[in-house]
């Protein structure tokens, strides 16, 4: 089975500051991974996902992240936090025996303070 | 292009009441999951659909349960609705065969148990 952690909860970072998520996923097999973000009374967004290729994954919106097997990470960054970055972002695992369906983390609602 | 749509957007029922969600996948998509997301325990798999046959289930019980039409619209039903129960619903889509590919989320369905 697959799971997905996300450390954090709740981040708080001020404009212009790094934005940091972490995210450790458990999988048996070479996971596809992605990261969604979700604003108030929105549905969810993709900002971007890892499959096969180059680690380093480029997104929407200035986000990135780097897939490391052996720290079997998946850690979301933004150099520059802008407060329209204020939302809840996920990260999912796919699960190749069932089709599409993604495991999620829980969720880490990220504040931006001017 | 119209996205996936979900109606209603909010619904409210009592206890022991039964719900019926409804969801449009984008056109051209066979695929439909819902995911349900209570507050504190994040985004969980309830079911997929796939070509109008259940592919896949999440581990909840018997009373939620769905169904997928031709036009590959789809139908979520809980029973017997709990308080537990009172959670965003989610539905996604995917184009059929595109395995790992990103999903397509609708707005939701605020269901709140009285």
């Amino acid at each position: 089975a697959q799971s997905v952690t996300q450390l954090g909860s709740h981040v708080s970072v001020s404009e212009g500051a790094l934005v940091l998520l972490r995210c450790n996923y458990s999988s048996s097999v070479p996971p596809y991974l992605f990261w969604y973000v979700q604003y108030p009374n929105q549905g969810l967004q993709l900002l971007l996902k890892y499959t096969t290729g180059a680690t380093l994954v480029k997104g929407i919106n200035g986000f990135e992240a780097e897939f490391k097997k052996s720290e079997t990470s998946f850690h979301l960054t933004k150099p520059s936090a802008h407060m329209s970055d204020a939302a809840e972002y996920f990260c999912a695992v796919s699960d190749k025996a069932a089709g599409n369906k993604l495991t999620f983390g829980g969720g880490t609602r990220v504040l931006v303070k001017p | 292009e119209a996205g996936v749509t979900q109606s209603p957007t909010h619904l409210i029922k009592t206890r022991g009441q039964q719900a019926t969600l409804r969801c449009s996948p984008i056109s051209g998509h066979t695929s439909v999951y819902w995911y349900q997301q209570a507050l504190g325990l994040g985004l969980q798999f309830l079911l997929w659909y796939d070509e109008g046959e259940e592919r896949n289930r999440g581990n909840f019980p018997p009373r939620f349960s769905g169904r997928q039409f031709p036009n590959y619209s789809s139908e979520l039903n809980v029973n017997a609705l709990e308080l537990e129960d009172s959670a965003l619903y989610l539905c996604a889509s995917s184009s059929r065969g595109a395995t790992n590919e990103k999903l397509f989320f609708g707005s939701g369905t605020q269901l709140s148990v009285l």
